[in-house]
């Protein structure tokens, strides 16, 4: 079946160090979404991405897709403490509706 | 507007026992999934509804079952409670029903299984 596979599985950085993590899929995806969930929280939706190729920024995070549309990233530019948390890829089941499969995670921490 | 609300926050159970945890979805939104989340497994996608219809299944065993009502609230059941199904449940919501829209989660049901 479809799997999502996201590396590294954790990532420790000091405040003011660049983080990126990657989500790989094994089928074409016809679009992709990113969610952050901070320690003790839920997911909370980041961004979609739709386009191949397409790069989207919002502040300091740059979202990438692939050109085959079976990749993606997530980067972090100048991470803060307040970057901390999980961050998931995730792809939906089908074209039949709003199920998502997530990504294992990549888990962020910062030290100041 | 309120988020998704699940009930209860946490809950200890028994082996062998059953446990009816609750979403209701963010108002309007008629598209509720169920996940589970733990820290080997990750968040598994568990099933959908979409105005009562169960409209995808994940992978897990049919102790695992839920339904969706008229008013969009949605319950999900386990019964014969197994030591590994102690995890975090994640109900979340979505306005439209179809690909491509954002999810809203709710803050879970912490499930422990004694």
């Amino acid at each position: 079946g479809q799997q999502v596979m996201q590396i590294p599985q954790y990532q420790h950085v000091q405040e003011g160090e660049d983080f990126t993590t990657y989500c790989n899929s094994s089928t074409t995806l016809s679009n992709i979404q990113w969610y952050k969930q901070r320690p003790g929280g839920h997911p909370v939706f980041l961004i979609q991405l739709v386009k191949s190729g397409e790069v989207k920024k919002q502040k300091r995070l740059t979202f990438q897709f692939g050109e085959a549309k079976k990749n993606s990233s997530l980067h972090i530019t100048a991470t803060q403490t307040t970057d901390v948390g999980t961050y998931f890829c995730a792809a939906f089941v089908n074209q039949a509706g709003t199920a998502l499969i997530f990504g294992k995670g990549t888990t962020l921490s910062v030290s100041s | 507007k309120a988020g998704v609300t699940q009930t209860p926050r946490y809950l200890i159970k028994t082996r062998g026992q059953q446990v009816t945890l609750s979403c209701s979805p963010i108002s309007g939104h008629r598209s509720v999934s169920w996940y589970q989340q733990t820290p080997g497994q990750g968040l598994q996608f568990l099933f959908e509804y979409f105005s009562e219809t169960q409209r995808n299944k994940g992978n897990f065993p049919g102790r695992f079952s839920g339904r969706q009502f008229s008013n969009s609230r949605s319950e999900m059941n386990v019964s014969t409670l197994e030591l590994g199904d102690s995890a975090l449940y994640l109900c979340a919501s979505s306005l439209i029903g179809a690909p491509g829209t954002e999810a809203f989660f709710g803050q879970g049901t912490r499930l422990t299984v004694v």
